[in-house]
């Protein structure tokens, strides 16, 4: 069994749409995470939420928009994307603040 | 601005050999992160040393921490094809912030 999935794992859309990265993780973790890795592999930590309280809002535009439904799930909802956007999006989950992260296999989305 | 900084950027050596990766941070830290991805994939949770550790081992790696220098090194003994990858520190714990803040990562090839 997978215990961090992401879906989908490629986005190929227009500029100025919306679209939706959904998380789901087994592990019964309380913690989970956005990252972005850009072209350079930089990766960079967007949100964190513990027990579905957003911890972690690093500075990301706010037509980011991350929801919590509950402690295994964590979605990404972006609106109005922009060509910047392009990038590879992991979610991750770790038992606790600054334990070992487990990720998933990342979004490629890619913004034409 | 990023926190760990992985020295080399890319290191390409034979099967066999070992290989030495470095990375180095600005300010305090709990604990000290190493991260494998393989081309297209999520990242993968290595071994994570604590600050008041100075040596690590698992299996063929073995990892250093030296905070008076603010330093790690992660070394991969007799190296084999499939440890060919990006190689990534991540620091936790740092001024207060729970969170893991990566570095660039050091791409590592391994010639059969």
């Amino acid at each position: 069994d997978t215990a961090v999935s992401q879906t989908p794992k490629y986005l190929v859309t227009q500029m100025g749409n919306d679209k939706s990265i959904k998380c789901e993780q087994n592990l019964g973790h309380d913690t989970m995470y956005w990252y972005k890795q850009d072209s350079k592999k930089f990766l960079k930590i967007m949100f964190s939420y513990n027990n579905k309280e957003l911890i972690i809002n690093e500075t990301v535009p706010n037509r980011f928009s991350p929801k919590s439904p509950d402690k295994a799930h964590l979605n990404l909802h972006i609106n109005s994307l922009e060509l910047g956007d392009s990038a590879v999006y992991f979610c991750a989950s770790s038992q606790g603040w600054g334990e070992k992260l487990f990720f998933g296999s990342g979004t490629q989305l890619s913004v034409l | 601005s990023q926190q760990g900084e992985e020295d080399p950027q890319a290191l390409s050596i034979q099967e066999g050999e070992n290989a030495t990766m470095n990375c180095s941070y600005k300010t305090s830290i709990n604990n000290l992160q190493w991260y494998r991805q393989n081309s297209g994939r999520g990242l993968v949770h290595l071994i994570l040393i604590r600050s008041n550790e100075r040596e690590k081992h698992s299996g063929r790696l073995r990892v250093t921490l030296d905070t008076s220098k603010k330093s790690s090194s992660l070394l991969i003994t007799a190296s084999r094809a499939a440890d060919t990858a990006s190689y990534f520190c991540a620091t936790g714990g740092f001024q207060g912030a729970q969170k893991l803040v990566f570095g660039q990562g050091t791409r590592l090839t391994i010639n059969p």
